[in-house]
């Protein structure tokens, strides 16, 4: 299994401002996923972040916005930039602890963000 | 990405047996089904995935259709803590290089 820290785990930002969420894995992970969960909605993906090359972004969402850093296998950050209310979701990391290999990805708790 | 249908909601009670269905009549021959769960302010965590035979561990089963087309994730004996929204997704082991696409899933109440 893997324990996943998420922060912040929730935060209240002012529109225009950006958030840098954090997630740091216990363990070193090739693929790491970023979703989105606006209120009352299920999950979707915002992007693909692979330590040493450049995210990949699901359609609908782009690096200006949603720029991700992934600066070694145990840690990785997505910022909200410019947000505005309808920024205001969860935001979860999720890994793949065995390379697609299990079947299995973890989630963190997520980091709930209000822009008002 | 193939897509599956689930109910909205389902409600069954304490103690009981829960089959949840997921209908995936497009999914293909290189497609896992996937079952994860998202507890009450909490990410996704886990259940159970499988790609033809049905499976079990602690958590579930899961009953696949011998078409493939749909599969059933079976709680042997629902309790308060099994209320969640309960996601089918098709797609490849793990979450191959391109992550798992979501559904709306099924709320599943579980009543006292």
């Amino acid at each position: 299994s893997a324990v996943i820290s998420q922060k912040p785990s929730r935060d209240i930002c002012q529109r225009g401002t950006s958030l840098t969420i954090q997630c740091q894995v216990d363990s070193q992970v090739t693929m790491m996923f970023w979703y989105r969960q606006q209120p009352g909605q299920s999950l979707t993906l915002i992007a693909t972040a692979n330590q040493g090359s450049e995210a990949t972004y699901e359609s609908g969402f782009v690096i200006d916005k949603f720029p991700i850093s992934r600066p070694n296998l145990t840690f990785s950050t997505l910022t909200v930039s410019n947000m505005s209310p309808e920024d205001s979701s969860i935001y979860l990391c999720s890994v793949d602890l065995a390379g697609g290999h299990t079947g299995e990805l973890f989630f963190g708790e997520g980091s709930r963000l209000t822009v008002l | 990405d193939a897509k599956t249908t689930q109910p909205n909601s389902m409600e069954s009670n304490e103690e009981e047996p829960v089959h949840l269905p997921c209908n995936h009549s497009t999914i293909s021959g290189t497609d896992y089904i996937h079952w994860y769960r998202q507890l009450p302010s909490q990410g996704p965590e886990y259940v159970i995935h499988g790609l033809t035979s049905n499976v079990n561990n602690r958590m579930a089963s899961l009953a696949i259709a011998e078409d493939r087309k749909s599969s059933t994730l079976i709680l042997h004996r629902a309790t308060l803590r099994d209320a969640a929204v309960y996601y089918c997704i098709l797609g490849p082991l793990g979450g191959g290089a391109d992550g798992l696409t979501f559904g709306k899933g099924t709320h599943l109440i579980i009543q006292p």
